[in-house]
C-alpha cells in the first residue's frame, strides 16, 4: 500500500523557471491537499480538492496553481519560480472532513 | 481567530521516561484535533486524534487528552523511546472550511538515551 507518493523527492530551480510537482494517492481518497513547510515552521495550505474537477485555495496560494482530473493525481504547478518559494512541499489525502490527512514524504524545493 | 500553538518548543526526556506535549488552542467550537509526529526528513505521520465529545482517547503507548473547559490538548507519550523522538504537532480543523487543518509550529522531542 503505497499511500501518498511525491515525486520528485528534490529538485533545484533558477529563478524563473516553472515545474509541477507530482501528487498520487491510492486510498481513494476524495481530499486532496498542497501544503508548504518552511524551516521551523509548521504547515501552511497552499491548494486543496474536495473531489476531481474541484480546486479552492488556501493560506497561501499565490505563485501555485493546481488541476484535479482525476480522483489520484493532485499536481502543483510553480509557473514562475521566485527564491520565496523555495521550501519543503508536502501534499495529503483524506477521507473527507474530520479526518486524518495521510501525508507523502515531501518534495524539497530550492530556487536559485 | 483560530489559534493552534504548543507550548513548549523543545522538551527533551529520559529514555523510558514519560513525555507530554501540550497545545493550547482559541476556537471553542473546534470539534476534532490531531495530533501528527514528523521525522526528520519525512511528512507528518498521524499518531492519533480525538473529537471533542471526548476527554480521553488512548492508542498504543499514546494518550490524547482534551480540556475544553480551558481549551488545552496534550499528547502523552509512555515509556518514551529513542525512535519517538521528531517534532509533535497538533491539528485542528479551519473553521467553516471543507477539512483544512491549522497547523502548530510543533515541539521538538528529543529522548536521551
Amino acid at each position: 500500500n503505497a499511500g501518498v507518493t511525491q515525486t520528485p523527492k528534490f529538485r533545484i530551480l533558477k529563478i524563473g523557471q516553472s515545474m509541477t510537482l507530482q501528487c498520487a494517492q491510492d486510498m481513494n481518497h476524495n481530499y486532496m491537499y498542497w501544503y508548504r513547510q518552511d524551516p521551523g515552521m509548521g504547515l501552511k495550505l497552499i491548494y486543496y480538492s474536495v473531489g476531481a474537477g474541484i480546486t479552492d485555495k488556501g493560506e497561501v496560494p499565490n505563485g501555485y496553481n493546481v488541476s484535479r482530473s482525476t480522483t489520484e493525481d493532485f499536481p502543483l504547478r510553480l509557473e514562475l519560480a521566485a527564491p520565496s518559494q523555495t521550501s519543503v512541499y508536502f501534499c495529503a489525502s483524506s477521507y473527507g472532513s474530520n479526518q486524518p490527512q495521510h501525508f507523502g514524504d515531501g518534495t524539497r524545493l530550492s530556487i536559485l | 481567530g483560530e489559534n493552534v500553538g504548543l507550548h513548549l518548543p523543545t522538551l527533551s526526556v529520559q529514555e523510558g521516561d514519560n513525555s507530554i506535549i501540550n497545545c493550547a488552542y482559541s476556537n471553542s467550537a473546534s470539534d476534532y484535533f490531531i495530533w501528527y509526529k514528523q521525522e526528520s526528513g519525512k511528512g507528518p505521520q498521524f499518531i492519533i486524534d480525538i473529537r471533542s465529545n471526548m476527554d480521553k482517547r488512548q492508542g498504543q503507548r499514546v494518550t490524547v487528552l482534551l480540556n475544553k473547559t480551558v481549551k488545552h490538548l496534550s499528547l502523552q507519550i509512555a515509556a518514551t523511546q529513542p525512535g519517538d523522538s521528531a517534532v509533535y504537532f497538533c491539528a485542528e480543523p479551519l473553521e467553516g472550511s471543507q477539512g483544512n487543518l491549522i497547523f502548530g509550529k510543533g515541539t521538538k522531542l528529543s529522548v536521551k538515551p
